[in-house]
């Protein structure tokens, strides 16, 4: 079965610090994976997508995720984070079929940024 | 801006008594999905229409209902509502295709609370 895992329920970090959010995935072929991220009461914008080629790929905002299969990993970085950042972020995973993508999302990370 | 809204942004409803949210798209998009969202919680999809096509996710409550007269507008309906229900309720499209992977746009949710 499909599923994402998340293992950092809540990170906090300085601003200015970099920042790394992990995400593990199971998925029995080629996955499709995104970044999503939620500020408090809104919705989900996407921050970046995986489909195929090259495995590090530049999202909005700064933010870029390197896809390793042999980790089954897909985690998400920033090199210097912003008090704007500070949101929940979810991972998920796309199974593509009949031409759309159903997500999967992972329990989601809560990002706080100290001043 | 081509967008999804959802309508309204908080609705409070009495327990029991049937509710219905709003969701049109201007995107044009094909799909349409609707994810229920608990508190600190990952979205979990309820059902998405893929054009008129309707398909349910094997766990969604019969209580939960979905309509979709046009491309541009889908309904969730919510015949009656328990205590358990509450949460944000969020759609998203996507465009379809045989060899598309576009990614799901997102509302800005609605916020059920059940008296």
């Amino acid at each position: 079965a499909q599923s994402v895992t998340q293992p950092d329920i809540h990170i906090t970090v300085s601003e200015g610090a970099s920042l790394e959010l992990r995400c593990n995935y199971s998925y029995g072929a080629t996955p499709y994976l995104f970044w999503y991220v939620q500020s408090p009461g809104q919705g989900l914008q996407l921050l970046l997508k995986y489909f195929s080629g090259d495995t590090l790929v530049q999202g909005i905002k700064g933010f870029e995720a390197e896809f390793k299969r042999s980790q089954s990993s897909f985690n998400l970085r920033k090199p210097s984070v912003h008090w704007s950042d500070a949101a929940e972020y979810f991972c998920a995973v796309g199974p593509f079929s009949g031409g759309y993508n159903k997500l999967i999302f992972g329990a989601g990370t809560r990002l706080a940024v100290h001043p | 801006d081509a967008m999804v809204i959802q309508n309204p942004r908080y609705q409070v409803t009495q327990f029991g008594k049937p509710v219905t949210l709003s969701c049109s798209q201007t995107l044009n998009h094909n799909v349409m999905y609707w994810y229920q969202q608990k508190s600190s919680q990952a979205p979990k999809l309820l059902f998405h229409y893929y054009d008129k096509d309707f398909n349910n996710e094997a766990d969604t409550p019969d209580n939960f209902q979905s309509r979709r007269p046009n491309t541009s507008f889908c309904f969730l309906d919510i015949r009656s509502p328990g205590l358990g229900d509450a949460a944000m309720y969020l759609c998203a499209t996507s465009r379809a295709g045989q060899r598309s992977n576009q990614p799901q746009h997102f509302g800005d949710g609605t916020r059920l609370s059940i008296l």
